[in-house]
């Protein structure tokens, strides 16, 4: 069993649809990240969290760290939010990044 | 402001040569790593270092090395490149410490090998 999973693998939806995607992680961690991969392009962290919620645009991350999961939501999605989203956590006193498989949102007109 | 820089974005390179992708960070991060991205298997670790001279295998290492001679410096190095070493490199760096900890990320070296 992988420690980070992510949920769904794919996602498609309509332009201006609430999108929400899922990270479990099974380890205790020192800090996690969201990462956006646009098709054929480099990646790009979006937020790093070790507790709460962060907010940038349209874009919201929260974490509950009891629960060991994490949440990507992005509100009034667009065609440009289409992209793989990747959650990467820090695992505590391992010195170890992992990563979860990515899901892939697609954003349709 | 670029924290970790990928020497390219895009390599073409022939089979048997042998190649070298380099990663330099500017934050004196003790902790590199190497991924490949291929489809459907995400990202996986190739090596990874804790410190200067330092190196570990991590999930699949066959048929690349490492070397970190200087601390802001990590390069992964293809001693004999195969077609199926066709794929996107990422590093990443974090420091050595506990408590919360960010992560930085290069682009990304989109190689192929033909």
């Amino acid at each position: 069993k992988n420690e980070v999973e992510q949920s769904p693998q794919n996602l498609t939806a309509q332009e201006g649809e609430f999108i929400t995607i899922n990270c479990s992680y099974s380890v205790g961690i020192s800090a996690l990240h969201w990462l956006q991969q646009h098709p054929g392009g480099g990646i790009v962290s979006l937020f790093m969290l070790s507790s709460g919620k962060k907010k940038h645009g349209r874009l919201i991350a929260t974490i509950n760290i009891q629960e060991k999961h994490s949440s990507l939501h992005i509100t009034a999605s667009h065609p440009r939010d289409s992209a793989v989203y990747i959650c990467a956590v820090i695992i505590q006193g391992a010195q170890k990044l992992v990563f979860g498989q990515g899901t892939r949102l697609t954003i349709n007109p | 402001d670029v924290k970790v820089t990928q020497s390219s974005r895009y390599l073409v390179k022939r089979t048997g040569e042998k190649v070298f992708l380099e990663c330099v960070q500017d934050m004196d991060h003790e902790n590199m790593f190497w991924y490949r991205q291929d489809p459907g298997l995400g990202l996986r670790l190739i090596y990874f270092s804790y410190d200067v001279k330092m190196k570990e295998k991590g999930d699949i290492p066959e048929g690349y090395s490492v070397s970190r001679e200087k601390k802001e410096r990590f390069s992964l190095i293809l001693e004999s490149a195969s077609t199926n070493q066709t794929s996107m490199y990422l590093c990443a760096s974090f420091p050595r410490r506990t408590g919360n900890t960010e992560a930085f990320f290069g682009q990304g070296t989109r190689l192929t090998v033909v």
